[in-house]
């Protein structure tokens, strides 16, 4: 059974650099790998998108390994605004007709204290 | 320019009552997606939509699940017979070729 994982949470202080892993080690998919910031009664919100080795915009990296097994999202200087909740997406190609399904990893909880 | 709108954006029916949800997705976009959110099951993918091919059906949990898209554009998710498990956030999602997906802000549905 495909199934992507992340630490539930972590805690950092402004200005330090966050990494979040996802691990989704038995996902076959030849798609994009996509990070969200989710806040409390609004739906996930698009942060980077990458398909492999490095990718970086104005708010964040995101680093995908040959393997893409693993990808690691990494926020640069937190404020406390970055508080929230980050998920991973992969798609997963499954199956004789190769249908996709989109698979989220178990979300991170990041707090950034003061 | 408009995002990716659902509505009702809170519904409370009781269980056994039928209820639609509906997504407009962002114009122009061909691909939409449905998920569920719930406390102990996260983000669960449901349904996807790619223009006007057959959707894959095997992500709803239930026969009593179903899901249309009209005209390519606008989708309507349906449950029949609601149970109290069903409570939960659903939410659509839009994207056009290799772009990421867009999120709707989800229908929060309470059933009773």
């Amino acid at each position: 059974l495909a199934k992507t994982t992340q630490p539930i949470s972590m805690d950092s202080y402004e200005g330090q650099e966050v990494n979040i892993t996802c691990s989704h080690n038995n996902i076959a998919t030849n798609d994009y790998i996509t990070w969200y910031q989710q806040f409390p009664s609004q739906g996930p919100r698009f942060i980077i998108q990458g398909y492999k080795t490095k990718v970086t915009n104005e708010v964040a990296s995101l680093f995908i390994p040959a393997d893409r097994k693993s990808s690691t999202l990494s926020l640069p200087r937190v404020s406390l605004s970055d508080t929230a909740v980050y998920y991973c997406l992969v798609g997963d190609r499954r199956g004789i007709s190769g249908t996709y399904k989109y698979i989220f990893g178990t979300g991170t909880r990041l707090k950034v204290l003061a | 320019g408009a995002g990716v709108s659902q509505s009702p954006s809170n519904k409370v029916t009781e269980k056994g009552k039928d209820v639609e949800l509906r997504c407009d997705p962002i114009s122009g976009h061909t691909a939409l997606y449905w998920y569920r959110q719930s406390l102990g099951q996260g983000l669960e993918f449901l349904i996807y939509f790619q223009g006007n091919s057959a959707p894959d059906k095997s992500g709803l949990p239930s026969d009593r699940f179903s899901a249309e898209r009209t005209g390519g554009s606008v989708s309507t998710l349906t449950i029949q017979r609601t149970q109290q498990e069903d409570s939960a956030v659903y939410l659509c999602a839009s994207k056009e070729g290799n772009q990421p997906q867009h999120f709707g802000d989800g229908t929060r549905l309470s059933i009773l």
